[in-house]
């Protein structure tokens, strides 16, 4: 089963466009959310990640927020630019337990920025 | 030299023929996962190995079996492959105690069985 689910499957936007891309997870254990980019022949490379006591965060043009009764984060991506086209992944992962740091990907979004 | 290495790049193998992916690391971490990527359904875990004593297997374990033979080395087989196993491979490493603060994955093998 897909415990975190990401929309939409692709996106494309204008340069300056803020694509939005969400994940909603279903294990009440998760309570750490990183955001994955990956380029075209490249790994996924951390982007940035949030921890559930805080609603959002920002790193540069890159912002996470994050409904925890609602089980749903998303990530938002301040004037976008044609270097941010890539595939986008969310992931969770638990802090304690067995499970410990062993992070679940969503399906990933493949964003294109126009120039 | 990167630190999470996979070899090959890119194969091209038989239905039926046994395939070793290999993935070596230099960040000194104990955590290594194995990860195949398909458009659509995201990456998905193999296997992991949080020390070279421990194996575990991932969500879609069936099909392939893994090697820990060092802190370094972690390796993944496909005993007899099979056309749906056509996928991106990537292997992965974290640190045991900082697991929540990144990833390092490699840059992934193409693998195509035909």
């Amino acid at each position: 089963q897909q415990q975190v689910k990401q929309s939409p499957q692709s996106l494309i936007v204008q340069k300056g466009g803020i694509p939005i891309i969400n994940c909603a997870y279903e294990n009440t254990a998760f309570d750490y959310f990183p955001w994955y980019q990956q380029f075209p022949g490249k790994g996924p490379a951390l982007l940035i990640a949030i921890r559930p006591d805080v609603s959002e965060k920002k790193e540069g043009r890159f912002t996470i927020s994050f409904n925890k009764s609602a089980k749903q984060f998303s990530l938002h991506i301040m004037d976008s630019q044609p270097g941010d086209s890539a595939t986008y992944f969310c992931a969770a992962s638990p802090s304690g337990g067995t499970s410990y740091g062993k992070l679940t990907f969503g399906q990933g979004t493949i964003l294109t920025v126009h120039p | 030299d990167a630190d999470v290495t996979q070899t090959p790049r890119n194969r091209i193998t038989k239905t039926g023929k046994r395939i070793m992916l290999e993935c070596s690391q230099t960040k000194g971490h104990d955590r290594m996962y194995w990860y195949r990527q398909d458009p659509g359904l995201g990456l998905r875990l193999i296997y992991y190995s949080f020390d070279v004593k421990d194996i575990n297997k991932g969500e879609i374990s069936d099909g392939y079996s893994v090697s820990r033979q060092a802190q370094a080395k972690f390796s993944l087989s496909l005993e007899s492959a099979i056309p749906n196993q056509t996928a991106l491979y990537f292997c992965a490493t974290s640190e045991g105690v900082w697991a929540n603060y990144g990833y390092t994955f490699g840059s992934g093998t193409r693998l195509t069985v035909v």
